[in-house]
């Protein structure tokens, strides 16, 4: 297993397009987290599923921001008409719950740049 | 709402001196802890993690300490390095979400 990977790396993407990104988690792992980190800061939660099932969003997660984990491997990210705002980095990462905690194991981001 | 603050913001210091870095959380009621390094325009890599049982960890140059009672960490660098530059982030404070500090920016110059 080769960790969490993310897809693409780096997006560069007109004002108003929609655009999809992907993360396969480590494959022992059921619970995936999305976070957005913009330059100087900590990564802010968006949201996370146990398995398949979205257990949690954020406030920040408008309703242009649509996230899935079907059959409870990869996920996507999808942000629908997008805005400058939404320029910043995307990380995804998983963790195995068992009731303890076992730690986060962070993918590498996804750059999105909105011009 | 749960908010970490972590000190100092940014840090420059020559290679060889130990360092101490801090983590607090406006909530005192931390179950887990973890804190990770990341280089500029990368992901983040795990450095230490503290369980609810745990009150601190080490691994090689780095010790990672946790009080739950002030809700208060601190990760200790000792013999600092440049290859130690980046950006030491914190977060807690349970297993469900972990919330991040902005981090502490540290350059080690030889």
């Amino acid at each position: 297993d080769t960790g969490v990977s993310q897809d693409p790396r780096h997006k560069i993407t007109k004002r108003g397009q929609n655009v999809t990104f992907r993360c396969d988690p480590i494959s022992e792992h059921n619970r995936l987290y999305w976070y957005r980190q913009t330059l100087g800061q900590g990564p802010e939660f968006l949201t996370y599923f146990q398995n398949e099932a979205q257990l949690e969003k954020s406030r920040l997660l408008s309703d242009r921001f649509s996230a899935e984990r079907p059959k409870g491997s990869f996920s996507t990210l999808e942000i629908q008409r997008t805005e400058q705002g939404d320029s910043a980095m995307y990380l995804c990462a998983s963790s195995l719950y068992t009731g303890t905690f076992e730690g986060y194991t962070f993918g590498s981001g996804t750059r999105l740049t909105v011009v | 709402k749960q908010e970490v603050t972590q000190i100092p913001a940014a840090l420059s210091v020559p290679e060889g001196e130990n360092l101490v870095l801090n983590c607090s959380f406006t909530d005192s009621a931390i179950y887990n802890l973890q804190w990770f390094r990341q280089d500029p325009g990368k992901g983040l890599t795990s450095l230490l993690l503290i369980q609810s049982s745990q009150r601190e960890q080490t691994s090689g140059r780095l010790n990672a300490s946790l009080d739950k009672s002030s809700g208060r960490s601190t990760l200790y660098i000792a013999a600092s390095q440049p290859g130690d530059s980046a950006t030491y982030l914190c977060a807690g404070p349970n297993t469900d979400k972990l919330i991040f500090g902005t981090g502490t920016r540290l350059q080690v110059f030889p």
